[in-house]
């Protein structure tokens, strides 16, 4: 039973335009959210978070937004570039848990 | 300032066999957690060290067991491998509790015949 959910396994996008990545979970507790980003042949890297209490954090062109009542969060990239191109992580967890739980992942491609 | 680093990069056993994979932190974190990759998944949960003890575990068998040393390096020790156990082992450290940012090594990749 996934917690969190990625539910678009590719997704793939002009240079330049914008990225939206989608996440859903399942628990009300979680209280703490953090998108994590993995290239091919290294360990997925932090890349932005964003704690209940918000609606949206921004990080220059990366912004997360929480819809607490729909259980959703959502990875904004604008503008799109190539070098984006990898596998992005959602993960959450709870204020009482010392570790986050990963979503399946979503694979990013920036054309150029 | 080194990161995480993580030995050995990639390796090949037998069903039945046992395995030991070994973990350096981020210098100045103390804690340490371990993440199974299967392809196509999520990092997995295994168990994550604290001051030495296992502080947390997630949904795997005793086959999976791990060590950390006074020096908050960490070592994940499968035995009895099968098959399913093929997979990207992932260390990750960080410090204290944290707010779930964790620094993750290159990881381990295993495969098992």
């Amino acid at each position: 039973d996934q917690q969190v959910k990625q539910n678009s396994p590719s997704l793939s996008v002009q240079e330049g335009r914008i990225s939206i990545l989608n996440c859903d979970y399942t628990n009300s507790m979680f209280d703490y959210f953090l998108w994590y980003k993995k290239y091919p042949a290294e360990g997925p890297t932090f890349l932005i978070s964003i704690s209940s209490i918000k609606d949206k954090n921004e990080d220059g062109r990366f912004t997360v937004f929480l819809n607490k009542s729909a259980k959703h969060l959502s990875l904004h990239i604008v503008p799109s570039q190539p070098g984006d191109s990898a596998v992005y992580f959602c993960a959450t967890k709870s204020g009482g848990s010392y570790i986050p739980t990963f979503g399946r992942g979503t694979s990013l491609i920036v054309h150029p | 300032d080194a990161g995480v680093t993580q030995s050995p990069t990639h390796l090949i056993k037998t069903r039945g066999q046992q395995v030991t994979l070994r973990c350096s932190p981020k210098s100045g974190h103390d804690t340490v957690s371990w993440y199974q990759q299967a392809l196509g998944q999520g990092p997995q949960f295994i168990f994550q060290y604290y001051e030495e003890e296992e502080r947390q575990r997630g949904n795997f068998p005793d086959r999976f067991s791990g060590h950390q040393f006074p020096n908050y390096s960490s070592e994940l020790n499968v035995n009895a491998l099968l098959l399913g156990d093929s997979a990207l082992y992932l260390c990750a450290s960080s410090l204290g509790q944290g707010t779930g940012e964790l620094f993750f090594g290159e990881g381990s990749r295993l495969t098992v015949l």
